[in-house]
């Protein structure tokens, strides 16, 4: 079946931009990560979502950083006014609950801030 | 001090050579454990649970020690394709807890 999918691939812009990320996790499957990894370094936890409600938030890094999932599903990353160190690989993860279950990977959308 | 920590590699091995992957984790609330995998610019993957006892999966042998909060990683029989970054990973099993990951430790086999 169809695995979890993240979309653009790579985003290019510039600092001081809006850009928006989105994940479309494995039908089913109610909880939602996002997750940043920076060159060198393992994944590092942002927000997780149970269902449409977003359960755990603490790893936003400040408030330029927004996450949606309005019907449980998608789910949509919103970074404001975006900064050279936002540079990162953004990572999108699905399970079918939240912590008892395997979290599947998607490929990650590779951001760049000039 | 960093929640999970790892040799920091890299590990360069010829083929068919053992390797073995250590890590350690500061929460001692920690309750499942796991190694992923992460080849180059790609996402990472389950390689295994990791479980008081001890398992295995082929040439993987994963071993967890938690009065020492250690966790390692042993490869036999190293093959080219085992080339990629290898992640700790802990979670602490409640409701919103996400997978706490280590830095990875990188390894490349050679013919």
């Amino acid at each position: 079946g169809a695995g979890v999918s993240q979309t653009p691939s790579n985003k290019v812009t510039e600092k001081g931009k809006y850009v928006e990320l989105r994940c479309d996790p494995i039908s089913g499957h109610t909880a939602l990560y996002w997750y940043r990894q920076s060159l060198g370094q393992g994944p590092e936890f942002l927000i997780y979502f149970q269902g449409t409600g977003a359960a755990d938030d603490s790893g936003l890094p400040n408030d330029r950083f927004f996450a949606v999932r309005p019907e449980g599903s998608v789910s949509t990353l919103k970074i404001q006014r975006t900064e050279r160190g936002d540079s990162a690989v953004y990572l999108c993860a699905s399970s079918f609950v939240d912590t008892q279950e395997t979290q599947y990977f998607g490929p990650g959308t590779r951001l760049l801030v000039l | 001090r960093k929640e999970v920590e790892q040799d920091p590699g890299p590990f360069n091995v010829p083929e068919g050579a053992t390797v073995a992957f250590n890590c350690t984790y500061s929460n001692s609330a920690s309750q499942s454990f796991f190694w992923y995998r992460q080849d180059c610019r790609k996402e990472p993957k389950l390689l295994m649970s990791v479980y008081s006892s001890g398992n295995e999966d082929g040439r993987f042998t994963a071993q967890l020690n938690r009065a020492s909060q250690y966790i390692s990683l042993l490869i036999r029989d190293s093959k080219l394709s085992d080339s990629a970054t290898y992640l700790c990973v802990v979670n602490l099993n409640q409701a919103g807890t996400a997978l706490i990951f280590g830095k990875g430790t990188t390894l490349s086999v050679s013919s």
